[in-house]
């Protein structure tokens, strides 16, 4: 039981380069997210899937992209990076109402 | 949207020693609260949560307190110990899709 996996680990961008954040839980949760953690601050959620086939956007959605491909897999997608981009990214799943289990997280540079 | 503030952003305790973490929230139709403590380059981490049906829960040296009224909750640590140094952060959600919304974080250094 792997839990959350995210891939990469680590990932440095040019300017106006697309990447895909893939994320993966074997828990069979139907909720997962995407948020970002700049230095000294708290996380802010990107995006969210309550369910399999429905997304909606959370407090800081511009400039990315979302695909929740079946239950288990929920991807992120930067179409054209900027350096304020540069953070930490951690996919987190859950069942409503019960605690969110965050994969390892991606660490993104953007030059 | 729901706002979340968190204080104190750093506390130093000695070993032993109780330390507290207060957070406000401004949505009163918020309902579940969790904490978690992240370590230094590690994910996010559940230590205890409370929903607001009660007024106060306990897990060991852990323990939670809230109060609906004032919109406020807090974190208890007694006894601290060097490993209970970390980054703490306080959470609030009200939405079917456990959509949570983060204080700004604690940063707690435990001193030997």
């Amino acid at each position: 039981n792997a839990g959350v996996t995210q891939t990469p680990k680590f990932q440095v961008l040019k300017t106006g380069q697309s990447m895909t954040l893939q994320c993966a839980q074997d828990m069979n949760h139907n909720s997962m997210y995407w948020y970002r953690q700049d230095p000294g601050m708290g996380l802010r959620l990107i995006y969210y899937s309550a369910s399999e086939g429905t997304t909606d956007k959370g407090e800081v959605p511009n400039g990315y992209n979302v695909s929740r491909l079946n239950k288990r897999e929920f991807s992120l997608r930067l179409e054209s990076a900027a350096p304020s981009q540069t953070s930490v990214y951690f996919c987190a799943s859950s069942e409503a109402f019960y605690e969110q289990y965050f994969g390892p997280g991606t660490r993104l540079t953007v030059t | 949207g729901e706002n979340v503030e968190q204080h104190p952003s750093t506390l130093s305790v000695q070993e032993g020693d109780s330390a507290v973490i207060k957070c406000t929230y401004s949505d009163s139709a918020s309902n579940y609260f969790p904490w978690y403590k992240q370590e230094l380059g590690k994910r996010p981490q559940l230590i205890i949560d409370i929903r607001s049906n009660v007024g106060e829960k306990k897990d060991q040296r852990i323990a939670v307190t809230l109060n609906k009224t004032a919109k406020h909750f807090s974190l208890h640590i007694t006894e601290t110990q060097p490993e209970d140094s970390a980054v703490y952060f306080c959470a609030a959600s009200k939405s079917a899709g456990n959509k949570l919304t983060f204080g700004g974080g604690t940063r707690v250094l435990v001193k030997p």
